[in-house]
């Protein structure tokens, strides 16, 4: 089956730095989306990698390892309006596209 | 307006009820896509139109209908719902369907309870 894999719930200071991780196992690979969600809110597209690397994107950058089916977002000089659900998504070769369930990042000061 | 809207925000209804979920996009995209967002779990997509024509119906039970009349409006019909119905249903836009940097644009979502 296909699946995504990012953890339930994260907590980081603001001013620091935190990274969210994404595994995926899925039959293909056209892209690796995140989205990030505030509560009660739409989610909102952020990056979208499908070359292996690094995408930044002022204080957010995504990073994508095709052959180990991985991708991290970094988050820097966190904000205390950062505090959101972070949502990975991959498009699979039918160009469906696999949803992990959130990573619901809380900042403190 | 711009973006997609979704109304209402929050719903209430009872097993017996028959509602509609309202969405209307301005972005002049093609596609158009229903989703039910639960606590926890990941998105899952229940319908997909494709200028005006569903593409996608994911085993969703029948006392979920959804209509698309232009490529700017989305309804999801509701009728004998079941209490594990209850849940954040999000309609969404993109500018093609079946393409690879598909980004999605969301509405705000409909809060949906069935008592």
């Amino acid at each position: 089956g296909q699946n995504i894999d990012q953890p339930t719930e994260m907590t980081a200071t603001e001013g620091a730095i935190v990274q969210i991780n994404c595994t995926y196992q899925t039959s293909g690979f056209n892209g690796l989306f995140w989205y990030q969600q505030h509560a009660g809110e739409a989610p909102t597209f952020l990056s979208y990698n499908v070359l292996d690397g690094l995408e930044e994107k002022g204080r957010f950058s995504s990073f994508l390892s095709r052959s180990k089916g991985y991708s991290y977002l970094l988050l820097k000089e966190l904000q205390m309006k950062d505090s959101a659900s972070y949502l990975c998504a991959v498009m699979d070769s039918n160009y469906q596209l696999i949803w992990g369930a959130g990573t619901k990042l809380i900042i403190k000061p | 307006e711009t973006g997609v809207t979704q109304t209402p925000r929050h719903l209430v209804m009872g097993m017996t009820n028959k509602k509609s979920l309202k969405c209307e996009q301005h972005l002049g995209h093609n596609a158009m896509y229903w989703y039910k967002q639960s606590a926890k779990k990941p998105l899952e997509l229940m319908f997909v139109y494709s200028l005006e024509e569903r593409v996608e119906n994911n085993s969703v039970p029948s006392r979920f209908s959804p209509e698309c009349p232009n490529s700017s409006h989305l309804f999801l019909h509701l009728h004998t719902l079941q209490p594990e119905d209850s849940a954040l249903y999000l309609c969404a836009s993109s500018q093609t369907q079946g393409s690879g940097a598909n980004v999605l644009t969301f509405g705000a979502g409909s809060r949906l309870t069935v008592l």
